[in-house]
């Protein structure tokens, strides 16, 4: 069965500083692989997508990257964080090259920048 | 542009009663449909989905129906439960191999006992 695995659980961050967030998955080789960004009470914004390793497509412009390292890693960073990065981090992945748009979320990971 | 509008942003209704979610899309090439449950904290998890070569699908006490003329699609939960208290998103996709999904902005449901 395929898992997929985010961390860390939760991050309190002050301003300017560092980020990484992290997400495995597991028993499924070569993945869609998604970060998806939500506000509390919102609803989900993709971020990021990635079909193969090395490869990564920016969906929206929020002064974050994302990489992709292994077949079964995705990586979301930035240098300095911004108050407005607070929220609820989703991976997410979906079956590749046959795609219905299905995905399967991770059980995320929450920000709060101060 | 937003792709895809839920309504409504709120709901509460009585245990046993029925819920109806609905949302409307605008690009006629979307041609899957999924609804995602999700618990505070916890990451969404597919609820039930329907293709646009279909009008109805059924799993239990959940119904989505699709209205292609119109495009519209609702969320039915029958003898709705407090354990079914989630935010509810729809979502459409035009099925390309990237699987980018257009979500609502998400049906706050409130069961009570």
């Amino acid at each position: 069965a395929q898992t997929i695995h985010q961390w860390p659980v939760a991050e309190i961050k002050a301003v300017g500083s560092p980020l990484s967030l992290g997400c495995t998955i597991k028993g499924k080789s070569s993945p869609n692989l998604y970060w998806y960004w939500q506000a509390t009470g919102g609803t989900l914004q993709q971020l990021f997508y990635s079909i193969t390793v090395g490869q990564v497509e920016s969906v929206v412009q929020l002064n974050l990257s994302a990489s992709r390292p292994k077949d079964d890693q995705f990586i979301l960073s930035t240098e300095k964080l911004l108050l407005s990065h607070s929220g609820f981090y989703l991976c997410a992945w979906s079956l590749h090259p046959t795609n219905t748009g299905q995905l399967y979320f991770g059980e995320g990971s929450k920000l709060t920048v101060l | 542009q937003q792709q895809v509008r839920q309504s409504p942003q709120s709901l509460t209704v009585w245990e046993g009663g029925t819920t109806v979610l609905t949302c409307s899309y605008e690009d006629s090439t979307f041609n899957y449909f999924p609804w995602y449950q999700q618990f505070p904290g916890e990451g969404p998890a597919l609820l039930i989905s329907i293709l646009s070569v279909s009008d109805k699908k059924e799993d239990g006490r959940f119904t989505t129906f699709f209205n292609k003329r119109e495009k519209k699609l609702s969320l039915h939960i029958i003898d709705s439960q407090p354990g079914d208290s989630a935010t509810y998103f729809c979502a459409a996709s035009g099925g390309s191999a990237l699987g980018r999904l257009h979500f609502g902005a998400g049906t706050q449901l409130i069961v009570i006992p």
